[in-house]
């Protein structure tokens, strides 16, 4: 079964400080892909990146950047010298590939982060 | 345009009341979803539509019943909610794809629905 754990329920982090947030995932299948999303308080989830399971190469992007370790099933997300409008809840998901790749995100329970100015 | 708009953006409707919340894009996605999040929680499958066609139904009770008119738009109707359905639902989007490429799911902002 799928099953995503996202450990840190709420973080707080003055604002410049680097803040990682922790993804576990379980899954069965050796095909899967994972995400991270961002929802503001305006509602929105926001992508921010797709990772599949046979690309482990870390990904930067600007002050993100995503650690993936499949040998210890994590896919976690950094960010650098925070900013306050990084305030936000952050959703890791995953997706296997039953049914030829439509099968819908299974999301953690997310991490409510404030930056603090 | 990579906008999924949803309307209303807030909604209060009484327990005998009859509503639609709707959902609209325009990047030729042909899977589109709706979801369900409570307060502080993950957002929840409801319903997958593909091609039009509804795909999947995570048991939703029956007073929620999704359509699909056309690709581009979705309606979840609503009908003898309970004040437990009170919840942001949300609208999202994808590329309908075989072969084992999952795209990414676009969101829209959500209409938080609040059942007295």
């Amino acid at each position: 079964a799928q099953k995503v754990t996202q450990a840190q329920t709420e973080i707080s982090v003055v604002e410049k400080e680097d803040v990682t947030l922790d993804c576990v995932y379980e899954t069965r299948d050796t095909t899967y892909y994972l995400f991270w999303y961002k929802q503001p308080p305006s509602g929105e989830l926001v992508f921010l990146i797709r990772r599949n399971s046979f690309d482990e190469q870390n990904e930067i992007s600007g002050r993100y950047s995503w650690n993936f370790q499949k040998s210890t099933s994590s896919f976690n997300f950094t960010i650098t010298a925070s900013q306050v409008v990084d305030s936000a809840v952050y959703f890791c998901a995953l997706s296997d590939d039953r049914n030829s790749g439509n099968t819908p995100l299974v999301f953690g329970k997310g991490t409510r982060l404030s930056v603090i100015a | 345009d990579t906008e999924v708009t949803q309307t209303p953006k807030h909604l209060v409707m009484g327990m005998t009341n009859k509503k639609s919340l709707k959902c609209e894009q325009h990047m030729g996605h042909r899977a589109m979803y709706w979801y369900k999040q409570k307060a502080k929680k993950p957002p929840e499958l409801m319903f997958v539509y593909s091609y039009e066609k509804l795909s999947i139904n995570e048991s939703v009770p029956s007073r929620f019943s999704p359509e699909c008119p056309n690709s581009s738009l979705l309606n979840l109707h609503l009908h003898a909610l309970q004040p437990e359905d009170s919840a942001l639902y949300l609208c999202a989007s994808s590329q309908k794809r075989t072969g084992g490429r999952i795209e990414k799911l676009f969101f829209g902002s959500g209409t938080q629905l609040s059942v007295l």
